[in-house]
């Protein structure tokens, strides 16, 4: 079955440091999404993205947050200036369209910020 | 607003039957799935319905009424293995996409 990729599993970054969080969608869905989860609370939506570029995002990413999908494969999540808020699970998924089977999720990438 | 009501805990004994609600207010409502998360892990699909009614699948059912902002997940025959978070999820339809907003989850405990 078909999986959604997410490297590396855990990342632990210093204040301030940047981090990238790399995502491998399902090879033939069109439509990828980042949410977190901090600890003990709900998946929040961060931001969507078609056809190479933003088709929405939510009040959580701001302009420490941006995304990329550089080589047709990869999908990424970059904060550019980590704080310690920014500790939490991040999930990418990707879907084709809305259907029985909707999205698919990635494994996650736990970020800790110290 | 966007809003998901979901309980916060729920416990049930293995073997039995349970059921979990979750009443929404969103826009663009465009279908409502539920998910299973176990700890540390991520959200796996169980279930959607875009239509009023039952949809059945093995030991997991779902229901929604579209009228009352309403769904339910049932679990039959439960197994200590079905204790986790059980997350419900609208699919939000806004500016020709389609987005996923959750509640907050339903942590259930299955004892013996």
């Amino acid at each position: 079955e078909p999986e959604v990729t997410q490297t590396p599993s855990h990342q632990v970054t210093q204040m301030g440091q940047e981090v990238i969080l790399r995502c491998v969608p399902i090879s033939n869905h069109l439509y990828f999404y980042w949410y977190r989860q901090i600890l003990g609370q709900k998946v929040e939506f961060l931001v969507s993205f078609y056809n190479n570029e933003i088709s929405e995002k939510s009040e959580i990413f701001d302009d420490q947050f941006s995304v990329e999908r550089p080589d047709g494969s990869n999908f990424t999540l970059k904060i550019r200036s980590t704080k310690l808020e920014d500790s939490a699970m991040y999930f990418c998924a990707s879907s084709d369209r809305v259907s029985n089977n909707g999205y698919t999720f990635g494994s996650g990438t736990r970020l800790t910020v110290v | 607003g966007q809003n998901i009501d979901q309980p916060t805990e729920m416990t049930a004994t293995e073997g039995a039957i349970v059921q979990i609600n979750c009443t929404y207010q969103t826009s663009g409502f465009n279908g409502l799935f539920w998910y299973q998360q176990h700890a540390g892990e991520a959200p796996t699909f169980l279930s959607y319905n875009v239509l009023d009614g039952l949809e059945e699948k093995g030991r997991f059912s779902s229901f929604l009424s579209r009228s009352k902002g309403y769904s339910y997940l049932l679990l039959k025959e439960l197994q200590m293995k079905d204790s986790a978070s059980y997350l419900c999820a609208v699919s939000s339809f806004s500016g020709g996409y389609n987005k996923l907003i959750f509640g907050a989850g339903t942590r259930l405990a299955v004892h013996p």
